[in-house]
């Protein structure tokens, strides 16, 4: 798993309370990403990061929030939970960057907004 | 609007059969085109990728083809096994990684 971990694994939150997820690397990548994956969907890139404190919005980032403090962690903020953000959440970091470059991703956390 | 779409949802292939995977983009501007394998539980990993260059490319029992003029790239997996059964996903880059919505592929004994 290319020295990925997140967590928590599983989280059951309720509608409008804050979440967040954490995404602990060891490989020293600079780049970190985060997907969530839904059916019919594939994966979608919700932010990413290109070093400490340099972060980007990806393609679905409305509703969240990222922040990097360390070259490892990641961190997704949920800033008011709703249930169409119930979604399997991935990290995935890239030692090259954005162009040709493979994507290892993390076992993921399964949220669901109640 | 997905910007790369794959077909089929799913698969049902038995034993030692070949099942391709399909995937188109619209994006000429794409220059990277892996393919995921993912097993339930677990984060997508990645299997064999390509670049716009190259026509074919075979890893094992796995084999890319890519066609620039169609925009269009396919998975085959050639002698498939049961322990192949998972989740497949085509992708293609250029600045982030767009993904195909998928394939479940069940292989039977």
């Amino acid at each position: 798993d290319a020295g990925i971990t997140q967590s928590p694994r599983h989280k059951v939150t309720e509608t409008g309370t804050p979440v967040t997820l954490r995404c602990h690397q060891t490989e020293n990548h600079r780049y970190m990403y985060w997907y969530r994956q839904d059916p019919g969907h594939g994966l979608r890139l919700i932010h990413y990061s290109y070093g400490v404190k340099d972060t980007d919005k990806g393609e679905v980032s409305d509703g969240y929030s990222v922040s990097r403090s360390k070259t490892e962690d990641f961190l997704l903020t949920l800033e008011s939970a709703t249930s169409s953000q119930t979604s399997v959440y991935f990290c995935a970091i890239s030692g090259v960057g954005e162009n040709n470059s493979p994507l290892h991703f993390g076992n993921g956390t399964r949220l669901t907004v109640t | 609007q997905q910007q790369v779409k794959q077909s089929p949802q799913s698969l049902i292939v038995q034993k030692g059969g070949i099942p391709i995977i399909n995937c188109a983009y619209e994006n000429t501007a794409f220059d990277y085109f892996p393919w995921y394998q993912q097993f339930p539980g677990k984060g997508p990993a990645l299997l064999i990728a390509i670049r716009p260059d190259v026509s074919e490319k075979k890893e094992g029992r796995f084999t890319i083809s890519f066609n620039k003029s169609a925009k269009q790239f396919s998975l085959h997996i050639m002698d498939s096994q049961p322990g192949d059964s998972a989740t497949y996903f085509c992708a293609a880059s250029r600045g982030y990684m767009r993904f195909g919505a998928g394939t479940r592929l069940t292989v039977k004994p």
